[in-house]
């Protein structure tokens, strides 16, 4: 089955401790995007990588640092440093393909920090 | 600035009814698309449908089409014959040079028995 995984479903964390969610996709496509939605409010994107080891900030990229070593994988890391880390977080990957730009989106990681 | 605005917070539609839900978009780009997403209460994002700013034809997917009005900036998600199990938050959305993608605030659809 291809698709994209993200887990865990829910995390808790202590403020102050780094954590990163992980987003794994095995559908061979190019680009992958984080997104952070808080209640009630559209997706805002943080970070995306059109290709293996480049990536870029989106649009609230700050206290947020991630990695694209493999074309498989793109975690995020939400460090100290985000100042309302709790929220839900959505990966997304996309093939890129000229007049193909749906995005595949994971189910999703609830973050709680208290 | 690249801007999404979704001015229909919230809607009540009757079952088999057909719906539009509005999408203004502000964008300086040529090349752009316009993407609709469903978010059930369950969190998980479902593509609906897609445009490209060249495209001369409205897009549809089954009972989904995308009114495209380039002048107007305008691209409005119509659904025909409502289900029940149409009931979710709605999110347009657009994609714009070196990959990039915004997302508007969404409207929240409810359907009516």
């Amino acid at each position: 089955d291809g698709g994209i995984t993200q887990s865990p479903k829910y995390l808790f964390r202590k403020e102050g401790q780094n954590v990163t969610l992980s987003c794994e996709q095995n559908l061979n496509h190019d680009a992958m995007y984080w997104y952070r939605q808080d209640p009630g409010q559209g997706l805002r994107l943080i970070y995306y990588s059109q290709i293996v080891n480049d990536f870029q900030k989106g649009d609230i990229a700050e206290g947020y640092s991630v990695s694209r070593e493999k074309k498989e994988s793109f975690p995020l890391t939400v460090t100290s440093a985000q100042k309302n880390p709790t929220a839900f977080y959505l990966c997304a990957s996309s093939p890129r393909d000229r007049g193909t730009y749906e995005q595949y989106f994971g189910p999703g990681t609830r973050l709680t920090v208290t | 600035a690249q801007k999404i605005t979704q001015t229909q917070p919230g809607m009540f539609v009757q079952e088999k009814e057909a719906v539009t839900l509005d999408c203004t978009y502000d964008t300086s780009d040529q090349s752009y698309g316009l993407f609709w997403y469903k978010q059930p209460s369950s969190g998980e994002m479902i593509f609906l449908i897609y445009q490209g700013s060249y495209d001369e034809q409205n897009a549809t997917e089954g009972r989904y089409s995308l009114n495209f009005q380039k002048a107007r900036k305008s691209a409005n998600l119509v659904i025909s014959a409502s289900q029940l199990g149409d009931s979710a938050m709605y999110f347009c959305a657009m994609i714009y040079r070196d990959d990039k993608i915004i997302f508007g605030k969404g409207t929240r659809l409810h359907i009516l028995p």
